[in-house]
């Protein structure tokens, strides 16, 4: 079983539709959570990054998470063509282990005009 | 402020062969951590550089090695390269711990080795 499980996709919605994107996890010590956007021949973004259970927004983005259930989601709000883009979630153990993100394998999102 | 830049973007080299990566970090960043992206997969992680040391490291064998310079500029080395490794290399720098600090990634480098 992997630590992180994402829902590959693809996933095709109408321009100006809320995107519900999500994982699951298996390990109870993260601690931190990231969404990454990520374009065609282009590294990952940074898009949304919590600590601790709750919800987290940043303009027509809202990251959440559960962890009692390990659970997280990413919902954008009046999805645009220009949020086309593979969304890959992060996580990561406590401070001390920098740099090492446990990736979910990425949805894949098109948002059709 | 100046991001993440990696070269060369991409390469071809041939089986058994060996290829260096390399990577500029974020201004103001000291943490390097390089990831390999299979086609369809999230980035695993290969390695962190803090302080010119290695400080962690993934489930890669000793063929992949890496260097961080007194400038936090970093080097990924690949040696006796083989099919599977054909992928994209991402190189991310943050500051010190990842609380205050997430990962900013490059662009990456595409590897294709035949």
């Amino acid at each position: 079983q992997k630590e992180v499980e994402q829902d590959p996709g693809p996933l095709s919605v109408p321009e100006g539709a809320i995107v519900s994107l999500n994982c699951t996890y298996s390990n109870s010590a993260f601690q931190y959570f990231m969404w990454y956007r990520q374009y065609s021949r282009k590294g990952p973004e940074l898009l949304m990054y919590t600590y601790s259970s709750g919800n987290k927004e940043d303009g027509r983005f809202t990251a959440q998470v559960d962890k009692s259930s390990k659970y997280i989601s990413l919902f954008i709000r009046d999805s645009q063509p220009s949020d086309s883009a593979t969304y890959l979630c992060a996580m990561q153990h406590g401070s001390g282990n920098t740099g090492k993100l446990i990736f979910g394998q990425g949805t894949t999102l098109q948002v059709k005009p | 402020e100046t991001g993440v830049t990696q070269s060369p973007t991409h390469l071809i080299k041939t089986r058994g062969q060996q290829v260096t990566l390399r990577c500029s970090s974020q201004s103001g960043h000291n943490t390097v951590s390089w990831y390999q992206q299979a086609l369809g997969q999230g980035p695993q992680f290969i390695f962190q550089y803090y302080r010119e040391e290695e400080n962690g490291r993934g489930n890669f064998p000793p063929r992949f090695s890496g260097l961080q310079f007194p400038n936090y500029s970093s080097e990924l080395n690949v040696n006796a390269l083989e099919l599977d490794d054909s992928a994209l290399y991402l190189c991310a720098s943050s500051f010190g711990d990842l609380a205050a600090s997430p990962l900013h990634f490059g662009n990456g480098t595409r590897l294709t080795v035949t």
